[in-house]
């Protein structure tokens, strides 16, 4: 059929790299994100979040970063590690919305 | 541990059949979310709820049905089994659009 051949983004970082994951959204009216991680066989879990009065958010080993203007986020998982060897995807809603809006992810290999 | 439980991982149905996937939380969420999950495609949204027998359209809704009897339990129905159901499919709950939601592990349904 014709999505035959769709695959994800993918990223291969060296263990102890920092790795960088990008995601564009598309509402301009977005005014809540969230990354989420999805291990094989399993469902995606949250990682962490970021609301629109902000640019900037850190967790442990995870930092997001918000840039309105061009409407990018992005993941920075320093360290990387085996473990963090997913699938991560990107989500957005907005105030008065009554959804997010994920996008198609982007599959991070961490090489030991 | 708050939890979202699918009652089957994998299940194998053949063309015809009515399939019911079924998925309980236990963190008196409001709202509760069916998403498919297809390569390249990422998450799609079937079917949602805001309060028990209550259910409104996703983005694909077409051969599903849902129900919502008990606040904790949202089920997912697919009428007469079609191959191109073969899917994941992912349940999730949240307590609204400005908090994240918790998936549950997934089923992986196949249709022969």
């Amino acid at each position: 059929g014709e999505n035959v051949g769709l695959h994800l983004p993918t990223l291969s970082v060296q263990e102890g790299d920092n790795s960088i994951i990008n995601c564009a959204y598309s509402n301009s009216a977005s005014d809540y994100f969230i990354w989420y991680k999805q291990e094989s066989g399993k469902g995606p879990q949250f990682i962490i979040d970021i609301r629109s009065n902000m640019d900037k958010r850190q967790g442990q080993r995870v930092t997001v970063l918000l840039n309105k203007t061009v409407k990018h986020l992005s993941l920075q998982i320093a360290a990387t590690q085996p473990g963090d060897s997913a699938v991560y995807f990107c989500a957005e809603s907005f105030l008065g919305g009554n959804q997010f809006y994920f996008g198609t992810g982007t599959s991070l290999t961490v090489i030991p | 541990d708050v939890k979202v439980t699918q009652s089957s991982r994998y299940l194998v149905k053949r063309t015809g059949e009515k399939v019911f996937l079924e998925c309980v939380q236990d963190m008196d969420h409001e709202n509760m979310f069916w998403y498919r999950q297809d390569p390249g495609l990422g998450l799609r949204l079937i079917y949602f709820s805001y309060d028990v027998k209550m259910k409104e359209k996703g983005d694909i809704p077409e051969g599903y049905s849902v129900s919502r009897e008990k606040k904790e339990r949202f089920s997912l129905i697919l009428e007469s089994a079609s191959t191109n159901q073969t899917s994941m499919y992912l349940c999730a709950s949240g307590r609204g659009e400005t908090y994240g939601y918790t998936f549950g592990s997934g089923t992986r349904l196949t249709v022969v």
